[in-house]
């Protein structure tokens, strides 16, 4: 089956920007997002791509597939504290919600001053 | 427009008793989701319904488990005889079922099992 793989941990100063990157194994996925989970609460949907897009872009989030490398990234720019979170990739197979979404176990966004 | 409904936030059972967790889609969704997360882990797919049908359950556990999304009234995902094993946030997704079809997630149900 699918399986998604994150880095765990990503640690940047406030100001910078934040890539959090993404792998994946099944070329058949359609569409991949990014979701954002702040401590204690439900997933936010942050943005999606369809797989036969190269890059997305919404206000301070860029993501950026690869398909021939199977690899997602999301780049949040000039990071501030209220983006400390935990960032879930998820890929579906085909029209995002005719299966079940695959997660990575997230990325772990911490902010320093 | 609310959004993904899902009570109660916080379940405590014991050993033994049974759990059942309700999850409102969000208005005009007719798809329904259930997740599960355990700690330090991403959200593993157990179900996937429309009313009155499950369309997918190969991420539920065989026994004790069973979800419904009746013609009224919200989704429950029910957890029989539950074990301390159960204990995880269980998330609902909604979607429209149509294009791109994305999934609206509610703020979960934490459970603890005694």
């Amino acid at each position: 089956g699918e399986d998604v793989e994150q880095s765990l941990f990503l640690s940047v100063r406030e100001g910078d920007s934040s890539v959090i990157n993404c792998t994946y194994t099944d070329s058949s996925s359609t569409y991949l997002y990014w979701y954002k989970q702040e401590p204690g609460a439900g997933l936010q949907l942050l943005t999606y791509i369809f797989s036969n897009m190269d890059m997305k872009q919404d206000q301070r989030l860029t993501v950026l597939l690869n398909k021939k490398d199977k690899h997602l990234s999301l780049r949040i720019a000039d990071t501030q504290t209220g983006d400390s979170a935990i960032y879930f990739c998820a890929a579906a197979y085909s029209g995002g919600g005719a299966d079940g979404l695959t997660f990575g176990k997230g990325t772990h966004l911490i902010i320093q001053p | 427009n609310a959004g993904v409904m899902q009570n109660p936030r916080h379940l405590v059972r014991r050993r033994g008793q049974e759990a059942r967790l309700r999850c409102s889609p969000m208005k005009g969704h007719s798809h329904v989701y259930w997740y599960r997360q355990l700690p330090e882990e991403g959200l593993k797919f157990m179900v996937y319904l429309q009313k009155e049908n499950i369309i997918d359950e190969s991420g539920m556990p065989k026994e004790r488990f069973s979800a419904e999304f009746p013609k009224e009234g919200p989704s429950i995902l029910r957890i029989q005889q539950v074990v301390r094993g159960d204990s995880a946030a269980y998330f609902c997704a909604s979607s429209r079922g149509d294009g791109a079809d994305t999934q609206y997630f509610g703020p979960g149900t934490r459970l603890t099992v005694l």
